[in-house]
């Protein structure tokens, strides 16, 4: 059974950095797959923030493209994301996911992590 | 790129069916066949319902079925049934420019 959980501060200060890890159990994720991650401001919608396949190749939101960076570590078999200059803008739900090669549809969901961007 | 346009919310009561729709542009919901559904109770992480328009994942209920007319998708909730009660977000992945799309949401109310 595959699962994801991610893990990272729950608060963090305006312009520094967020970064959160998403741990993958029950599949390798040097198998296959995108991997992305998702976020939800409190009481909105969702927003695709990035994702990276299994290769190591990334895309990202462009509306967020100066500021994402995700990576993978096949040893660990999780995936990071980095956001930096935050902004309260950014307090968020954020969910990591396991995403269909076609389509990017996010299969598999970790159960969230909300982060607030305060002082 | 623009979010996709969903209604606010829809009601609906028990066993009647529902639909929500989801408008795009020709860049995006009407230029693929890679539109989703997800169901989100509150929280809770979103759950798969539909992808490529009108598939659902294994051990989705038959009850859920999605379809798209130019550049407007929707999901059809027929039987509806309180568990059902939810928001509900379409998505469109852009293949040309590596980009996914939500739709604002729309919330589920059972009568």
């Amino acid at each position: 059974q595959v699962q994801l959980q991610e893990s990272g501060p729950g608060l963090v200060k305006p312009s520094e950095t967020l970064s959160l890890t998403c741990a993958v159990s029950g599949y390798s994720i040097s198998s296959g797959y995108y991997w992305g991650w998702i976020r939800q401001p409190p009481g909105k919608g969702l927003e695709w923030i990035g994702s990276i396949y299994h290769s190591g190749s990334t895309y990202y939101n462009p509306s967020l493209k100066s500021r994402v960076s995700i990576s993978v570590d096949t040893s660990k078999n999780q995936f990071s994301l980095r956001l930096t200059s935050v902004i309260a803008a950014d307090t968020a739900v954020y969910y990591c996911a396991r995403q269909y090669n076609s389509g990017w549809y996010g299969g598999i969901w970790g159960q969230g992590t909300m982060v607030t961007v305060s002082s | 790129q623009s979010a996709l346009t969903q209604p606010a919310s829809v009601s609906g009561s028990p066993g009647q069916s529902i639909t929500i729709s989801c408008t795009g542009t020709s860049s995006d919901v009407g230029g693929y066949n890679y539109v989703s559904w997800y169901q989100q109770h509150p929280g809770k992480a979103p759950k798969l319902m539909i992808y490529d328009v009108s598939n659902r994942p294994s051990g989705v209920s038959n009850r859920f079925s999605g379809s798209k007319s130019g550049n407007t998708a929707s999901l059809t909730i027929s039987g509806l049934q309180a568990e059902d009660e939810a928001d509900y977000y379409c998505s469109s992945y852009i293949t040309g420019s590596a980009l996914v799309l939500f739709g604002g949401g729309t919330k589920l109310t059972v009568l």
